[in-house]
Order: C-alpha cells, then sequence, then structure tokens
C-alpha cells in the first residue's frame, strides 16, 4: 500500500513564526501535491512538484514555499505565519492520471 | 475556470438503501473521474475511479460516467451507517494534466 507520511498531526503556531510542514512517501510517485482544506472552501492547492527540484504553483501560493530536494519527499514552508493560514494542510502523492494518495494531514492553529 | 459541482447536502438515506451522488463538470474535455471518501476528522481516500462512458462496479460501489452530459455519479448500494462521510469528486481536465480538480463534497449520512 501507498504511505504517505506527514510528521505533523498538530501545531500550533505564533503568528510571525516560520512553519515547517513535511511529508514523506515510500511508492516513488514522481508527483506531490500540497492541498489546504477549509470548511466551505474545499480541496485548494497550493503547490505541487513533478519531479525533484520542480514546483509549480497552484491556485492559492501566496505566503507557501515549497522544497523538493529528493523524491520521496515535499516540504511545505510559511514563512511568516499569519492567523489566515490556520487551516487543514493535506500532502498527497501520485503517479499519472490523477489518482492521489493523501496523508493524515497536519493541522495547523496559529495563535 | 474549470469546475466541478456537487451538491453539498447532506444526503440521508436509511440502512440498506441505495445512495446516489452526482457531480458535473465544466471542461468537456476532461479525461479522468473520480470519488474520493473522507470521514470527518481523516483524509480524502480513492474509493473509485472511472475513464470512459459507462458503469463501472466495485462491490457496492458504482461509477457512472456521461461525457456528453458531463456528469458522473456514485451509486452506493446496501448503504451502511459507515457509508457516512463527505464524498468528493474529482476531474482531471483535458490536455494531458495530471492535477485533478476537487469538488466541494457532499456530505452522506446513512441513518439505521
Amino acid at each position: 500500500d501507498v504511505k504517505v507520511t506527514q510528521s505533523s498531526r498538530y501545531l500550533v503556531k505564533r503568528t510571525g513564526e516560520k512553519v515547517f510542514l513535511e511529508c514523506v512517501q515510500d511508492m516513488d510517485h514522481e508527483n506531490m501535491f500540497w492541498y489546504r482544506q477549509d470548511p466551505g472552501l474545499g480541496l485548494r492547492l497550493i503547490y505541487f512538484s513533478y519531479d525533484v527540484k520542480m514546483k509549480e504553483k497552484g491556485d492559492i501560493p501566496e505566503g507557501y514555499s515549497v522544497s523538493r530536494e529528493k523524491k520521496e519527499r515535499f516540504s511545505l514552508i510559511l514563512e511568516s505565519a499569519s492567523t489566515n493560514q490556520t487551516s487543514m494542510y493535506l500532502c498527497a502523492s501520485s503517479v499519472a492520471f490523477g489518482e492521489l494518495f493523501f496523508g493524515e494531514g497536519s493541522r495547523l492553529t496559529v495563535l | 475556470q474549470k469546475e466541478v459541482e456537487q451538491n453539498s447536502g447532506p444526503l440521508s438515506v436509511p440502512e440498506g438503501a441505495i445512495a446516489s451522488l452526482n457531480c458535473t463538470y465544466s471542461d468537456r474535455g476532461s479525461q479522468s473521474f473520480f470519488w474520493y471518501r473522507q470521514y470527518s476528522g481523516k483524509s480524502p481516500e480513492l474509493i473509485m475511479s472511472i475513464y470512459s462512458n459507462g458503469d463501472k462496479e466495485d462491490g457496492r460501489f458504482t461509477a457512472q460516467l456521461n461525457k456528453a452530459s458531463q456528469y458522473v455519479s456514485l451509486l452506493i448500494r446496501d448503504s451502511q451507517p459507515s457509508d457516512s462521510a463527505t464524498y468528493l469528486c474529482a476531474v482531471t481536465p483535458s490536455g494531458g494534466s495530471y492535477i485533478p480538480t476537487f469538488g466541494r463534497g457532499t456530505s452522506l449520512i446513512v441513518h439505521p
């Protein structure tokens, strides 16, 4: 079975802090994604990556950056956390054709 | 903007009934279609994929695709309380992109 592991299930941070969310997949998938999910807004794509060191902006990249130094690892970085970034963050990986495998999610609260 | 629309629900059905979940999409050239199930507090899990017109059955689940009418549906037969969840429709657009567009999901409640 595909396993996508997110490093932290719950985080509480203060406004202005730098936040790292890490994601590791064990199925040698080329593609990795970061989404955030908020009630009533559904899943929104922040960034995706189709290869090591390659990244593309999704629908809501503002305030976020990403890093993919190794194929299995995709990190999401909040340079200066703000309260409107309080959300559930979901990492996913896939081969072609859009069949995504999600991690368990990281619930971030910014105070 | 390519859109995927779902009725947010909740859709409430009695145990043992057929639950019918519907999804429409705007991109006529869409290639691939998926249903994800998301339990409360959990992450989405892929349960069905369908790529060509017609029906695809997997156990109690049947996905139906009609490209001419631009809709895809999910039927759950013999619904169980454990099927209570939010069901997300996802569509991969035309042009070879592998990035699906997600609907906002339909909440299903199966009551005993």
